[in-house]
């Protein structure tokens, strides 16, 4: 059973540029959440997608959007690059049942992103 | 005030012993609690997760949250070396997750 993964592992952009990051749900899971998550400090939750739709909205500019394929898939594009957006961005899956997602989520490998 | 506060350590105990982490919380709406376990150059792993004021045991591991206090803690009982990690706690107080930045635990053999 695969778990979550997520392309690229790195990736190295500079300023200004516009990005794109992937992530494969875990088998089963609907659900996909977005986390930025800096050195030294705990993920910060960015968006969640379910049934195709942002879910939720953590505090990130509209720089930051998202999308959640048929097959629950998600893909993280960020524009504008700036030096402040370098940071391991982690993609979690999870299963939206009558518990809700919380206590099923998985999350990725992660996508280290530098930003020169 | 940060949303979820912990102890940045580093915190080390010898192997055996009980290893105590603490999480303090502003949103006292919140309903639902986390611990994660994060190696270093890895993902967070969720540990256990409590929903309801008093203890919750799995293994060597025991949650304990305190809404009045705003409060929730995860023991470590018997740590062992491979406990050596980073512990984030997380709280959702609504649809999302807010973590704190994680306490380092060091268990000395």
């Amino acid at each position: 059973d695969a778990g979550v993964t997520q392309s690229p592992t790195h990736l190295i952009k500079t300023r200004g540029q516009q990005v794109t990051l992937r992530c494969s749900p875990k088998s089963g899971h609907d659900t996909v959440s977005w986390y930025q998550q800096a050195l030294g400090q705990g993920p910060q939750f960015i968006f969640q997608y379910y049934e195709e739709e942002e879910r939720q909205r953590g505090n990130f500019p509209d720089r930051f959007s998202g999308h959640q394929f048929p097959n629950y898939s998600s893909e993280l594009n960020v524009n504008a690059l700036l030096l402040g957006d370098s940071a391991l961005y982690l993609c979690a899956s999870s299963l939206v049942g009558t518990s809700g997602w919380k206590d099923t989520q998985y999350f990725g490998p992660g996508t280290r992103l530098t930003v020169l | 005030q940060k949303e979820v506060e912990q102890n940045s350590g580093p915190l080390s105990v010898p192997e055996g012993a009980i290893a105590s982490l603490n999480c303090t919380y502003s949103d006292r709406g919140s309903q639902s609690f986390f611990w994660y376990r994060q190696y270093s150059g890895k993902s967070p792993e969720l540990i256990m997760f409590i929903y309801s004021n008093g203890d919750k045991e799995d293994g060597r591991f025991t949650a304990q949250l305190n809404k009045a206090s705003q409060y929730v803690s995860l023991l470590i009982r018997d740590s062992q070396p491979s406990d050596s990690a980073t512990y984030l706690c997380a709280v959702s107080p609504s649809n999302d997750m807010r973590f704190g930045a994680g306490t380092r635990l060091t268990v000395k053999p």
